[in-house]
């Protein structure tokens, strides 16, 4: 069974720090999102890489596609206290579009 | 953006009733959607992936006959937990891949199952 494990698992952080989540595996995705999720909520996609090495960066959110395409990192400058949530990686090994994901990192970003 | 909907959002059924929870895509069609379940403070666990028209495909250890899944059309499918019991309890998100790029799968808010 493919396991994606996230890092951290918690995370508390003043507002204007930055943080880096990592998502890692022993397979190779054809493709890799994140979402964020919050608490009642259904997650919201918000990126999707499919080329190794890539980078996106959404404002504050930088994204990370490994060179070998097993691992992520997602990057987020000056955090907010909106940034707060669950983040969740989710890769697709079989190129059907069929989602596995990781163990998520809850994020806290105090005012 | 495209908007998926679930319903109901939140329902409490007794142990051995089934209940039916469903899922629609409001703007757009979805060959393909997808059910998760979470339990609190966990990920999402992707428990089958709905094709219309066609069977459901469960991941392994999801139970086809306890969890029933029905794609009619481009906008709805159903998830039906039939003879519920407490450890049933969770909560079930689905979600829609838009034609012709289903890797934008787009979230439902949810919908919470509590079992007594």
């Amino acid at each position: 069974t493919q396991l994606l494990e996230q890092s951290p698992q918690f995370l508390s952080i003043q507002e204007g720090e930055n943080l880096t989540v990592y998502c890692n595996s022993s397979s190779v995705f054809s493709s890799l999102q994140w979402y964020r999720q919050e608490p009642g909520e259904g997650p919201v996609l918000l990126v999707t890489v499919v080329t190794g090495g890539e980078v996106k960066k959404l404002k504050r959110l930088t994204f990370q596609f490994g060179d070998a395409r097993k691992d992520s990192s997602l990057h987020i400058t000056a955090a907010q206290p909106g940034d707060t949530g669950l983040y969740l990686c989710a890769g697709d090994t079989s190129g059907t579009y069929k989602y596995i994901f990781g163990t998520g990192t809850r994020l806290k970003v105090l005012a | 953006g495209a908007v998926v909907s679930q319903h109901p959002s939140w329902v409490i059924c007794k142990s051995g009733t089934s209940v039916k929870i469903e899922c629609r895509s409001l703007d757009f069609q979805a060959t393909t959607m997808f059910w998760y379940r979470q339990f609190p403070k966990q990920s999402l666990m992707l428990m089958a992936t709905s094709n219309e028209g066609s069977k459901a495909t469960y991941e392994q250890g999801v139970e086809k006959d306890k969890f029933l899944i029905n794609h009619a059309s481009l906008t709805l499918s159903t998830l039906t937990v039939t003879s519920a019991h407490p450890e049933d309890s969770s909560f079930y998100i689905c979600s829609a891949g838009v034609s012709p790029n289903p890797a934008e799968q787009y979230f439902g808010p949810g919908t919470r199952l509590t079992v007594t």
